[in-house]
């Protein structure tokens, strides 16, 4: 199976750059897509195919990477923007996911 | 407005079946592939099952691989989730989502399984 590395928490001030990370084990093209959770609350979907932005979904969010390595982007981080963050990847079955990212204010 | 409304959780002894619904509205269901995504409490996601969008190709992560059957009727744009010998390892909150090209676009809102003695 492919393992996707997330860091476990990231500390953000408000206003604030921040970028989340991604690592998979092998390469995965931009088979790549990132999702936010709220506490209580189904996942929803950011990015898809590394770099796409969702319909819908503010343009503070972007996406980037190939291959390996993928980042998600937040710029400025609001409040609203406080919740895990998952990248999942589509390359080959089974679909995984990283095991998330938690945002969190300094 | 797309709309996916899970059913059919609860509370279930080890060894014993339960089967997941998922009522779609909003789009046309015919047209999409379809998953179960999980989530153990204070886990991460785990995808457990996926069904092309005619019914004909289903594909199952290994853990629940001879347990689990995902189905679909698309004449009333439902979605299922047959879970057979369930194990307390599969207690955790099933979401059902919309699956284009491997994307996770749409979810529902969950529901739970809890499987205990």
């Amino acid at each position: 199976d492919t393992v996707l590395t997330q860091s476990p928490a990231l500390a953000v001030s408000l206003g604030q750059r921040v970028t989340i990370s991604c690592r998979a084990s092998k390469s995965v093209s931009t088979y790549m897509h990132w999702y936010q959770q709220k506490s209580g609350q189904q996942p929803k979907l950011l990015i898809y195919s590394a770099s796409n932005l969702e319909s819908g979904v503010p343009s503070r969010f972007s996406g980037s990477g190939s291959g390996t390595d993928f980042t998600l982007t937040i710029d400025p981080v609001e409040a609203d923007d406080i919740a895990n963050y998952y990248c999942q990847q589509s390359n080959e079955l089974p679909d995984t996911f990283g095991a998330g990212t938690k945002l969190e204010l300094k | 407005e797309v709309q996916l409304v899970e059913s059919g959780g609860g509370l279930v002894q080890p060894g014993r079946s339960l089967k997941l619904s998922c009522a779609a509205s909003g789009f046309t269901f015919s047209d999409y592939n379809m998953a179960w995504v999980r989530q153990a409490p204070k886990k991460g996601l785990e995808w457990v099952a996926t069904i092309i969008y005619d019914g004909s190709r289903t594909y199952y992560r290994d853990s629940v691989k001879g347990r689990f059957t995902i189905s679909r009727d698309n004449a009333k744009s439902t979605l299922y989730l047959q879970m057979d010998s369930l194990r307390s390892e599969d207690t955790a909150t099933y979401y059902c989502a919309t699956h284009p090209f491997g994307v996770l676009g749409y979810w529902g809102q969950g529901v739970m399984v809890t499987v205990s003695s």
